[in-house]
């Protein structure tokens, strides 16, 4: 079967840094996706990543590397409004989505 | 209206009623999904319409029906449901479901809670 893994919870201070992993068996790749989720709101894209290496946004950079299976998502100088969950998904040979469960990030002042 | 938007943002129905769920996306795009996201699961896709044909159906059970009437709006017609089926319900859109780098947008989601 096909299967995403992310750590359920996080918590990290204000004005630190966090690391969100996401690892993932899946028929197949084509891409992964990270997206914010603020609690009782809409998913909100983040990032792409098809080929191995590190993406970076602004405070956000994504990671991944195909051979391991294996993402990450870094957020830096971390801000109250960063509190939200993020979700990984990879699109698989069929051009499917599939989804983790997400990580809730909890940030402390 | 911009983006994707969603009707209503909430919904409390009785296992016999019928109720429908509404979205609409303002972004020109072709593919429209429903989700479900319940607490702590990944999220379920549903249904996926391009250019208002169903392309997916992911053995979702018959109380749920879904409709597309255009590349604008899509409906999810909810009957007979069960107390399981409680959870936010996601409508998406994006340009082509086969795309590579294809972004879906997400509307604010109805939660739906049935007694």
């Amino acid at each position: 079967g096909q299967n995403i893994d992310q750590p359920t919870e996080m918590t990290a201070t204000e004005g630190a840094i966090v690391q969100i992993n996401c690892t993932y068996q899946t028929s197949g790749f084509n891409g992964l996706f990270w997206y914010q989720q603020h609690a009782g709101e809409a998913p909100t894209f983040l990032s792409y990543n098809v080929l191995d290496g590190l993406e970076e946004k602004g405070r956000f950079s994504s990671f991944l590397s195909r051979s391991k299976g294996y993402s990450y998502l870094l957020l830096k100088e971390l801000q109250m409004k960063d509190s939200a969950s993020y979700l990984c998904a990879v699109r698989d040979r069929n051009y499917q989505l599939i989804w983790g469960a997400g990580t809730k990030l909890i940030i402390k002042p | 209206e911009t983006g994707v938007t969603q009707t209503p943002r909430h919904l409390v129905m009785g296992m016999t009623n019928k109720k429908s769920l509404k979205c609409e996306q303002h972004l020109g795009h072709n593919a429209m999904y429903w989700y479900k996201q319940s607490a702590k699961k990944p999220l379920e896709l549903m249904f996926v319409y391009s250019l208002e044909e169903r392309v997916e159906n992911n053995s979702v059970p018959s109380r749920f029906s879904p409709e597309c009437p255009n590349s604008s709006h899509l409906f999810l017609h909810l009957h007979t449901l069960q107390p399981e089926d409680s959870a936010l319900y996601l409508c998406a859109s994006s340009q082509d479901p086969s795309g590579g780098a294809e972004t879906q947008y997400f509307g604010p989601g109805t939660r739906l809670l049935v007694l």
